[in-house]
């Protein structure tokens, strides 16, 4: 019920191309759906939020697609980069008995960007 | 641009000893977390700090572990006797109102167990 499942494990993609990822979960008091990047030896890094208020966010070639009903996201990294290169978590958190927003992380993606 | 820093960035200890984990928060920051990352998995939430106590905690945060806020600055994680199991990455992080608020995540310690 806590899980938030994450696929696929690992990733490459050709320079300019599409990346992504794709996340489930099954608690419907999440509210709060957030996807950090990682850097090796480095901490998380948050890369984009939604909440399901809204379908889609989109910042620079970062894009959330949410879907409620199926209980479903992911993220689209649009012209991948070597840069991009890292490991992606989505996570997911609910404000629910006082819950003070710890996050539930996926498993991760290693994305590999070739030049 | 404020950070989260984490001290020591690498710890060896023995088994069955205590250590300590240091956070500073960013400074006008609320909320305090330690998540926990053993090599090669996903992180996991370990506890959540708010006014001075507890406010979650998860089924990892055994009686091992406490946590504190002894000055206004620093954020601390105590492991009272180490296990080998305990070895893994732990972050500490912080956000300024808690729920939909980005949470900003230090560089981590390592904490190796032997």
């Amino acid at each position: 019920q806590q899980q938030v499942k994450q696929s696929p494990q690992s990733l490459i993609v050709q320079k300019g191309g599409i990346s992504i990822i794709n996340c489930a979960y099954e608690n419907t008091a999440f509210d709060y759906f957030p996807w950090y990047q990682q850097f090796p030896g480095k901490g998380p890094a948050l890369l984009i939020a939604i909440r399901p208020d809204v379908s889609e966010k989109k910042e620079g070639r970062f894009t959330i697609s949410f879907n409620k009903s199926a209980k479903q996201f992911s993220l689209h990294i649009m012209d991948s980069q070597p840069g991009d290169s890292a490991t992606y978590f989505c996570a997911a958190s609910a404000r629910d008995g006082g819950s003070q927003g710890n996050l539930i992380f996926g498993k991760g993606t290693k994305l590999s960007v070739k030049p | 641009e404020p950070e989260v820093t984490q001290t020591p960035s690498h710890q060896v200890t023995q088994m069955g000893q205590e250590v300590i984990l240091r956070c500073v928060p960013i400074s006008n920051h609320l909320y305090f977390y330690w998540y926990r990352q053993i090599l090669g998995q996903k992180v996991e939430f370990l506890v959540s700090f708010y006014n001075n106590e507890i406010s979650e905690k998860s089924e990892i945060f055994d009686d091992q572990f406490s946590v504190e806020r002894p000055d206004g600055s620093n954020f601390t994680l105590k492991i009272r006797s180490t296990k080998l199991e305990d070895s893994a990455m732990y972050f500490c992080a912080s956000s300024e109102r808690g729920q939909y608020n980005e949470q900003f995540f230090g560089p981590g310690t390592r904490l190796t167990v032997l």
